[in-house]
């Protein structure tokens, strides 16, 4: 079945502890993405990956990192979460590029930062 | 950048009836108009999609028309159903050479029985 799987669904962490979500898509995509979704703010781009080691910011990159080092993994590094990083956030890919092709969105990941 | 802007924030239809929702972006250069749906506890699925070169695009029971003069699309659904009652969510391309999608801020339809 063609899918983008996120872990962990949920996470609770402190202030300050670093964390990774892992995002993992099985049909060969060269796009993938992050968006954090928030109450009244819609779905917010945070970065994204035109393929392996090609990667570039989006409209609210501030406190995150990604990687791509294969082209089914996008991992999102969050190296010293704050409570207002506290969200949902959603991987995606996409075969042509997001701009003009369908997106896939994995299940989404709810993030609480104490 | 782009900029998408959504309403209602949220709209309340008997079953049966219809429900629209619209849009509006900034960019005259974008060129792809996707909506999507996001069922409680999932992710957003991709409902219908329209480009610049079409004026209007139909999928069963869902439309969506594109006013490339105005810079505004809309999304029309026809009798709707319970199973419609979700979030939608349209967006924008960031036009020429752009990779990113710039969404609304949503629309919670509630379609009651």
């Amino acid at each position: 079945e063609a899918q983008v799987t996120q872990n962990p669904r949920y996470l609770i962490t402190v202030t300050g502890k670093k964390l990774t979500v892992t995002c993992s898509q099985n049909m060969n995509h060269e796009y993938m993405s992050w968006y954090r979704q928030d109450p009244g703010l819609g779905l917010r781009q945070i970065y994204y990956s035109m393929n392996v080691e090609v990667t570039d910011k989006g409209d609210v990159p501030e406190g995150y990192k990604v990687s791509r080092k294969e082209k089914r993994n996008f991992p999102l590094i969050l190296e010293s979460p704050s409570p207002n990083q506290t969200s949902l956030y959603f991987c995606a890919s996409s075969l042509g590029g997001f701009a003009n092709t369908e997106a896939f969105f994995g299940q989404g990941t709810r993030l609480t930062v104490v | 950048g782009e900029n998408v802007e959504q309403h209602p924030s949220t709209l309340s239809v008997q079953e049966g009836d219809s429900a629209v929702i619209k849009c509006t972006y900034s960019d005259s250069a974008s060129n792809y108009f996707p909506w999507y749906k996001q069922e409680l506890g999932k992710g957003p699925q991709l409902i219908i999609d329209i480009r610049s070169n079409v004026g209007e695009k139909k999928d069963q029971r869902i439309a969506v028309t594109l006013n490339k003069t105005a810079k505004h699309f809309s999304l029309h659904i026809t009798e709707t159903q319970p199973e419609d009652s979700a979030v939608y969510f349209c967006a924008a391309t960031g036009g020429a050479g752009s990779y990113q999608l710039t969404f609304g801020k949503g629309t919670k339809l509630s379609v009651i029985p």
